[in-house]
């Protein structure tokens, strides 16, 4: 069956430097691939998307990329703040070479940058 | 959140109950979604619309009911509520397929006893 596995542990950093994330998929090649932020108490919040075509994609201080070969994607924090304290989550559409109905989503990462 | 609103934002019901939470959108986008969120399954997806009157199964439908008279709103139900019913809920919009970024609600966060 399909499925996405992102590290439960939380990741501890220290302000200013990198954090990386790794989200992991099984199975089928999906033609999108995007990562939410989510505070608690609250809902997720769409952050970026990238495209199976697209090895790496950047917004501010964020940067995914996306290899289909490993099945793997990495959301890296660069000079992270406390503000960036969060859990994020991955999520994929199953749906091969065409954009498909639902996301799947991992279980998320919880973030934690301390000054 | 801003487009989106979920209601109530909590509630609790007695086991057995039948309980409807709505989600309202001022976006007019096409695709709806309902998931759930608990602790060690993350977000799962219940059921979601492509249109008015269109919806589809997720992977945790059973228990639950959906309906979609109108593009704004989509109501979830719970038959007869139980206590692995217990969660919070989300409610998410989009205005194309998985090629486009979802807006979340707030969420509603049910307690069954």
């Amino acid at each position: 069956s399909q499925k996405i596995e992102q590290n439960s542990e939380a990741l501890n950093i220290q302000e200013g430097k990198t954090a990386t994330l790794t989200c992991n998929y099984t199975n089928y090649s999906p033609a999108y691939l995007q990562w939410y932020r989510q505070d608690p108490g609250r809902g997720p919040v769409f952050l970026l998307l990238i495209r199976e075509n697209e090895k790496e994609k950047r917004k501010e201080r964020l940067k995914v990329t996306f290899d289909t070969t490993l099945k793997q994607s990495l959301f890296h924090i660069t000079a992270s703040q406390p503000a960036d304290s969060a859990t994020y989550l991955c999520a994929l559409d199953f749906a091969i070479k065409a954009a498909g109905n639902k996301l799947t989503f991992g279980g998320g990462t919880r973030v934690l940058v301390k000054p | 959140d801003a487009g989106i609103t979920q209601s109530p934002r909590h509630k609790v019901t007695e086991t057995g109950t039948p309980v409807t939470l709505r989600c309202h959108q001022t976006e007019n986008h096409r695709y709806m979604y309902w998931y759930r969120q608990d602790p060690g399954h993350g977000l799962r997806l219940i059921h979601y619309s492509y249109g008015v009157k269109d919806t589809d199964k997720g992977e945790v439908s059973d228990g639950y009911s959906v309906s979609r008279s109108k593009t704004e709103d989509f109501l979830l139900t719970l038959e007869s509520a139980t206590s692995s019913q217990t969660s919070v809920y989300f409610c998410a919009i989009s205005l194309t397929k998985t090629n486009y970024g979802y807006t979340f609600g707030s969420g509603t966060r049910l307690t069954v006893v």
